[in-house]
């Protein structure tokens, strides 16, 4: 089975500070891979999404993640953190393996606090 | 825009007590998602439809959850009777073509 792995359990940064999340997951075969955001007490979002093509995408609120392939990492970044990016960052693989395209497995997610 | 509404919001039930929540998936979308999420236990997909039709219900508790999609533009998720355990917060997602998923409000859900 799929499995993705977010090292980071709690993050705490600085406004202004530089923010680099990572994420791995177990299968080296065709991937999509997500990064979703949940701000406090509200439900998951979008940040960003990787298909196919350019390895580094770019999301909304000024965040990007690169997708290297050989290292089965999709690591989500950001140059310089706000106070409202605090929220619980969770890392997505759809595994097309299982032939079921739609099926997501999620990280456990990592909890940013970013202080003023 | 659209987005993908829950109710209720929040729940507060005692043990023993059937509970019900509803999603409403964006309009057009064909597959429609149920997700638990705990402290603990984090993210867990629970079950999945798609075209109103069953795919995967393997991570749900057979013996006293349902999930059912009657229409469309309705998924149900069942629990009878509720337990303590089943604190949580349950979100809905639904997806199109595109294997993106959007995420409801989510049901927050107490069990006494």
């Amino acid at each position: 089975a799929q499995s993705v792995s977010q090292h980071n359990h709690h993050v705490i940064l600085s406004e202004a500070a530089s923010l680099e999340l990572g994420c791995n997951y177990s299968y080296g075969g065709t991937v999509n891979l997500f990064w979703y955001v949940q701000y406090p007490g509200q439900h998951l979002q979008l940040l960003l999404k990787y298909f196919s093509g350019d390895p580094l995408v770019k999301g909304i609120k000024g965040f990007e993640a690169e997708f290297i392939k050989s290292k089965f990492s999709f690591n989500l970044r950001k140059p310089s953190v706000q106070w409202s990016d605090t929220a619980e960052y969770f890392c997505a693989v759809n595994d097309l393996r299982t032939g079921t395209a739609s099926k997501l497995t999620f990280g456990t997610g990592t909890r940013l606090q970013v202080t003023l | 825009d659209a987005r993908v509404t829950q109710t209720p919001r929040h729940k507060v039930t005692e043990m023993g007590q059937e509970v019900t929540m509803r999603c409403q998936p964006i309009l057009g979308h064909n597959t429609v998602f149920w997700y638990r999420q705990t402290m603990m236990q984090g993210l867990e997909l629970l079950a999945y439809f798609r075209n109103r039709a069953p795919l995967d219900d393997s991570g749900m508790p057979k013996d006293r959850f349902s999930a059912e999609m009657p229409d469309a533009t309705l998924a149900t998720l069942k629990i009878q009777p509720s337990e303590p355990r089943d604190s949580a917060v349950y979100f809905c997602a639904s997806g199109g073509s595109t294997d993106t998923q959007y995420f409801g409000p989510g049901t927050r859900l107490t069990v006494l």
